[in-house]
C-alpha cells in the first residue's frame, strides 16, 4: 500500500498568516492527490482534488500543487474558520490511503 | 448536494456483529461507487471498503477482509456494512462516502462525506 507522510503533524499560526502543509507519497501517484478539511465532530470535506483543482465554492486562499511524490497545500491568508485538521489522500494505486493529518491551531 | 445519513453503530463486545446503514439522497445513487471510511478516536482516516455502482465489484482493506461485507440496495438508495468478528481496533466513527470521479481513468476520485458518521465501540 502507498504510505502518505504528512508534515507537520501540528502547526500554530495566526489569522493572516500563510501556511503550507506537505504530503509525500511512498511512490509516484502522479497528480491523484486530494486535500480535506475536518473540523471537530464533523465529517471531512474535500477542498482540492487532483493535486491542484479547487472544488467549486472553496475560497481561493486555498491552493495545492505537486506531482509524483511531493505535494503542498497552502492557505495564503489564514481566516478564523480555517483552524481545523487537514488530510491528504491518494487515489492512484491500491487502497486509497490518507496522511495522518495536520492540526492547525491558533 | 450529497446527503448521507449513517446509522446502526453502538457498543458491542469483541467477537460480536453490527450492521451499519447509510441512507443517500441528493444524487443518483445507483450510478455511483460508494465507500465506507472510518476514523478511530484521535486518529486519522482509514478507507474500509467500496462497492461498484451495480454492486458487483467490492474491495476491502486487508484488516477487515473476511469479517466485513459491503452491500447496497439501489432501489432504496441505501448502503450497508455488515461487520462480524469485531475487534477492539475496529472502534471508530464510520462514515459512508460517495466516490466522486473527476476523470475517466477510474483513478481520479475523492470522497464526498455527506453525513455525521456513526460510532462503533468494541469493548467488553
Amino acid at each position: 500500500d502507498i504510505q502518505m507522510t504528512q508534515s507537520p503533524s501540528s502547526l500554530s499560526a495566526s489569522v493572516g498568516d500563510r501556511v503550507t502543509i506537505t504530503c509525500r507519497a511512498s511512490q509516484s501517484i502522479r497528480s491523484y492527490l486530494n486535500w480535506y478539511q475536518q473540523k471537530p465532530g464533523r465529517a471531512p470535506k474535500v477542498l482540492i482534488y487532483g493535486a491542484s483543482n479547487l472544488l467549486g465554492g472553496v475560497p481561493s486562499r486555498f491552493s495545492g500543487s505537486g506531482y509524483g511524490t511531493d505535494f503542498t497545500f497552502t492557505i495564503s491568508s489564514l481566516q478564523t474558520e480555517d483552524f481545523a485538521t487537514y488530510f491528504c489522500q491518494q487515489s492512484y494505486i491500491g487502497p486509497p490511503t490518507f496522511g495522518r493529518g495536520t492540526k492547525l491551531e491558533i | 448536494e450529497v446527503y448521507l445519513v449513517e446509522s446502526g453503530g453502538g457498543l458491542v463486545q469483541p467477537g460480536g456483529s453490527l450492521r451499519l446503514s447509510c441512507a443517500a439522497s441528493g444524487f443518483t445513487f445507483r450510478r455511483e461507487w460508494m465507500s465506507w471510511v472510518r476514523q478511530a478516536p484521535g486518529r486519522g482516516l482509514e478507507w474500509v471498503a467500496d462497492i461498484e455502482d451495480n454492486g458487483r465489484q467490492k474491495y476491502y482493506v486487508d484488516s477487515v477482509k473476511g469479517r466485513f461485507t459491503i452491500s447496497r440496495d439501489n432501489a432504496k438508495n441505501s448502503l450497508f456494512l455488515q461487520m462480524n468478528s469485531l475487534r477492539a481496533e475496529d472502534t471508530a466513527v464510520y462514515y459512508c462516502a460517495r466516490d466522486s470521479h473527476y476523470d475517466r481513468t477510474g483513478k481520479g476520485y475523492y470522497f464526498d462525506f455527506g453525513g455525521q458518521g456513526t460510532v462503533v465501540t468494541v469493548s467488553s
